[in-house]
């Protein structure tokens, strides 16, 4: 069974240009999640998607956005870059969407490591 | 934003030494807490899942507990070895499936 995959694994970016992350997570999983890790933080939760809708989101500047597609697959967005956008962004995948099964496994992908110059 | 404390940031002990880690959360709102191992360059691997106060859960020479009462967890590893070198990091689950990391602690075991 392929695991959850994210591209592009690395990206450079110019401030003030957008990008856009892609993850695949692993087949019949329908939740997909994602983190931001910037040194000295700890993985920080952007949003989550289950069935193309987002159920949840963290405490980031609407620059930040992102869909899922009906193969679940989703996309985070991130316009306007800054410099402190620099980061790994992480996506992970569950089977059931949150609070639905608490301890539900999340897998995840080895992430984009994003800079801004 | 909930807060989920780690400790120690990080570690070196020699290989065959025994060794134990911290993670803190809140107490209250819990729905399960997780402990995953991340080595360099690759994906955060899922170590445990525990969702009852008292649970024990183990995986060969990994083993960890958790008191929600008290919030926190334990992580233990008996007779380290180099391939064990990670960082380790603890995630407090909410309702809403919400992971709050901890920042890890960073293991590395000497040969």
């Amino acid at each position: 069974k392929a695991g959850v995959t994210q591209t592009p694994r690395y990206l450079i970016k110019t401030r003030g240009q957008q990008v856009t992350l892609s993850c695949s997570p692993i087949s019949g999983h329908r939740s997909v999640s994602w983190y931001q890790q910037t040194p000295g933080q700890g993985l920080q939760f952007l949003f989550e998607y289950f069935s193309e809708t987002q159920r949840n989101k963290g405490n980031f500047p609407g620059r930040f956005s992102g869909r899922q597609f009906s193969n679940s697959r989703s996309e985070m967005n991130v316009s306007t870059l800054e410099l402190g956008d620099s980061a790994l962004y992480l996506c992970a995948s569950s089977q059931e969407a949150g609070g639905t099964f608490p301890g539900t496994e999340a897998f995840f992908g080895q992430g984009t490591r994003l800079t801004v110059v | 934003i909930l807060n989920v404390e780690q400790s120690p940031q990080s570690l070196h002990v020699q290989e065959g030494d025994s060794t134990n880690f911290t993670c803190s959360f809140p107490s209250s709102n819990f729905y399960a807490l997780h402990w995953y191992r991340w080595e360099t360059a690759k994906s955060p691997e899922a170590l445990f899942v525990m969702t009852l106060n008292g649970d024990e859960k183990k995986k060969g020479r990994i083993s960890a507990t958790l008191n929600t009462k008290e919030g926190y967890s334990y992580l233990y590893i008996k007779g380290s070895q180099p391939e064990d070198s990670a960082t380790y990091l603890c995630a407090f689950e909410t309702g809403a499936n919400n992971l709050f990391f901890g920042t890890g602690t960073r293991l590395t075991v000497i040969p």
